[in-house]
């Protein structure tokens, strides 16, 4: 069955500090990779998508992705964090379009200023 | 705001009673999906429709059903509920096209079952 890790549980950064959150997927075939963020009290968010192509995708907000196929894995990035990034990041993946997401267990993200 | 509208908000209710979620897509979606979020289980796929046909299950329990209406608005039915099925319940929906497509989430109903 498909899984997701995401190795951090919660991650506390200084305001300016660089971000990278660790995402590895366990399904051998094709994938598409998203990262979802939730600020508290609200819905979740698309931060980012991988389909196909350049393995290093650019999301909103200044976030990043980079998929590594032969590592299963699909990091987030952000080269400086602000006060406003706090909020719990979750990575998800699919093995086709128009199928359920597999979910990592979340990344609570707390930013101080 | 992501298009995907979900009522109610909060639901406190007791244990063994029965309640309804819904759940509205955005507009041309045909997809729509139902997950739980929970403290100890995370975000858990339950339920997908697709133009009104179920399409795939989850870790669905058989106290729960769904449906989705030919305006294509599904609703979540939870019954005999049980202290453990306090969660949070998303619904998402998707254009389920064979293209890549992603899942637009709605703003979710807190469940407390007491």
């Amino acid at each position: 069955a498909q899984s997701v890790s995401q190795h951090n549980h919660h991650v506390i950064l200084s305001e300016a500090a660089s971000l990278e959150l660790g995402c590895n997927y366990s399904y051998g075939g094709t994938v598409n990779l998203f990262w979802y963020v939730q600020y508290p009290g609200q819905h979740l968010q698309l931060l980012l998508k991988y389909f196909s192509g350049d393995p290093l995708v650019k999301g909103i907000k200044g976030f990043e992705a980079e998929f590594i196929k032969s590592k299963f894995s699909f990091n987030l990035r952000k080269p400086s964090v602000q006060w406003s990034d706090t909020a719990e990041y979750f990575c998800a993946v699919n093995h086709q379009a128009g199928t359920a997401l597999i979910f990592g267990k979340g990344t609570t993200l707390s930013v101080s200023s | 705001d992501s298009g995907v509208t979900q009522t109610p908000k909060h639901l406190i209710t007791a244990t063994g009673q029965r309640v309804t979620l819904r759940c509205s897509p955005r507009s041309g979606d045909l997809s729509v999906y139902w997950y739980q979020q929970s403290l100890d289980q995370g975000l858990q796929f339950l339920i997908q429709y697709y133009n009104g046909e179920e399409r795939a299950k989850g870790n669905i329990l058989e106290r729960f059903s769904a449906q989705q209406f030919p305006d294509l608005h599904s609703e979540l039915n939870l019954s005999s509920l049980e202290l453990g099925d306090s969660a949070l319940y998303f619904c998402a929906s998707s254009e389920g096209t064979s293209g890549p497509d992603e899942q637009f989430f709605g703003p979710g109903t807190r469940l407390t079952v007491l």
